[in-house]
């Protein structure tokens, strides 16, 4: 039962525009959402994260933005930078004593 | 400030074999995890320790998997005896508390032939 989900494998961004990863859950108990970052050979680095009471977090380039309604979640890379280039997950929460990851989405930024 | 450790970083066992890896947190974290993850998948997580006690192992196969967390620093992840299925990355990650704050380890690759 997958209840995290990335549909998109890849994503493909030139330098300097906007990526927009997206992420659906399916449990509503979810109350805290979370995006690592991946490169290879190397573990997950916490992104930023977004709590089920907000609909909008902010962290520099990186912004998460959730819809409740939809089970929805996306995280916005602005503007998109070659190091930026990784594997993302999505990942879901429940009183942080379980976690749920997505498969992951691999973002190219090309120069 | 040391990031966690695991080892070995690399792992080939052939299936039935017995296998262990292990993992140091990050000095003064309390919480510690153990997830799996498979080719192409998320990672999942098998056990999550608060101290030296178990807060969640509903996805830990405890037929095979057993892991351990003495003093509540270093622990270790056994498999007994591993199958071809268990072939994946072990990442092991801590945080000062049950919290999304992990830091993760650069994980163990292990192959089952």
């Amino acid at each position: 039962d997958q209840q995290v989900k990335q549909n998109s494998p890849s994503l493909s961004v030139q330098e300097g525009r906007i990526s927009i990863l997206n992420c659906d859950y399916t449990n509503s108990m979810f109350d805290y959402f979370l995006w690592y970052k991946k490169y290879p050979a190397e573990g997950p680095t916490f992104l930023i994260s977004i709590s089920s009471i907000k609909d909008k977090n902010e962290d520099g380039r990186f912004t998460v933005f959730l819809n409740k309604s939809a089970k929805h979640l996306s995280l916005h890379i602005v503007p998109s930078q070659p190091g930026d280039s990784a594997v993302y997950f999505c990942a879901a929460s429940i009183t942080f004593n379980k976690f749920y990851f997505g498969s992951g989405t691999k973002l190219n930024v090309k120069p | 400030e040391a990031g966690v450790a695991q080892s070995p970083r690399y792992k080939i066992i052939e299936k039935r074999q017995s296998v262990a890896f292990w993992c140091n947190p990050i000095s003064g974290h309390a919480t510690l995890y153990w997830y799996q993850q498979i080719l192409g998948q998320g990672p999942k997580l098998l056990i999550q320790f608060q101290n030296n006690g178990v807060v969640d192992d509903s996805q830990l196969p405890k037929d095979r998997f057993s892991a351990e967390r003495l003093k509540g620093v270093d622990s270790t992840l056994k498999i007994q005896p591993a199958k071809l299925e268990d072939s994946a990355v072990y990442l092991c990650a801590s945080s000062v508390s049950p919290s999304y704050e992990q830091y993760f380890g650069p994980g163990t690759r292990l192959t089952v032939t």
